[in-house]
């Protein structure tokens, strides 16, 4: 099916173990995001990419790497996991910098412990 | 202080109810104002989506935008059990060009319940 993916859905890790949560679009839109959602603070930006090769931080960067080789994916990479990064973590995308509409995936429930 | 402040409820009401949500927020740059729903152990999906200040209507909702006050509202009429469901206000400032790099910031969302 065309959209946003998310994988895997649910993860349970230890603390100080990598951990990588898979984005994948099929609209080839230009940018891409993270979120993290936490209750009390609503969805946090950790980064974006305007492109291909391009990433900035949001919010919320520290302790987390991304990269972007190719237009349709966006890998989220949590280097040695903390239990303050247990979360809801969504990945969006949109079309262009003339589009303000973010399309949301379903979600990936990370449990550190 | 957060740049965006949303009550998060939890706000239940019955069927057929007018429902009021609303945002206030500090940062003046923002231009673009927008209301997502999120259903449970769903993403958020956009609802409605305002430019600068002013009314829009779709249905049965209308988004009200009066950035003189810094101040945005959801109201949603004749309100129905599938309408359940947590609502996000956000917003984002527009560049020199008139265009934003879309870095969303959010409220904190409300959770609404409508029951039969």
């Amino acid at each position: 099916d065309a959209g946003i993916t998310q994988s895997p859905r649910y993860k349970i890790t230890e603390t100080g173990r990598q951990v990588t949560l898979m984005c994948h679009q099929t609209w080839s839109h230009s940018y891409m995001f993270w979120y993290r959602q936490d209750l009390g603070h609503g969805l946090r930006l950790i980064y974006y990419s305007a492109a291909a090769d391009i990433t900035d931080k949001g919010e919320v960067p520290d302790g987390y790497v991304v990269s972007r080789s190719k237009t349709e994916n966006f890998p989220l990479t949590l280097e040695s996991a903390t239990r303050s990064q247990t979360s809801v973590y969504f990945c969006a995308s949109k079309e262009s910098s003339l589009q303000e509409t973010q399309y949301f995936g379903p979600g990936t429930r990370l449990l550190v412990l | 202080q957060k740049e965006v402040e949303q009550d998060p409820g939890p706000l239940s009401v019955p069927e057929g109810a007018i429902v009021s949500l609303n945002c206030t927020y500090s940062n003046s740059a923002f231009q673009y104002f927008m209301w997502y729903r999120q259903y449970s152990r769903k993403g958020p999906e956009l609802l409605m989506y305002t430019y600068s200040s002013g009314n829009k209507e779709d249905g049965r909702f209308t988004a009200q935008v009066d950035k003189s006050s810094k101040y945005i509202s959801l109201f949603i009429r004749d309100s129905q059990p599938s309408d359940s469901a947590t609502y996000l206000c956000a917003m984002v400032p527009s560049n020199a060009g008139g265009t934003s790099y879309g870095k969303l910031t959010f409220g904190q969302g409300t959770i609404l319940t409508v029951h039969p």
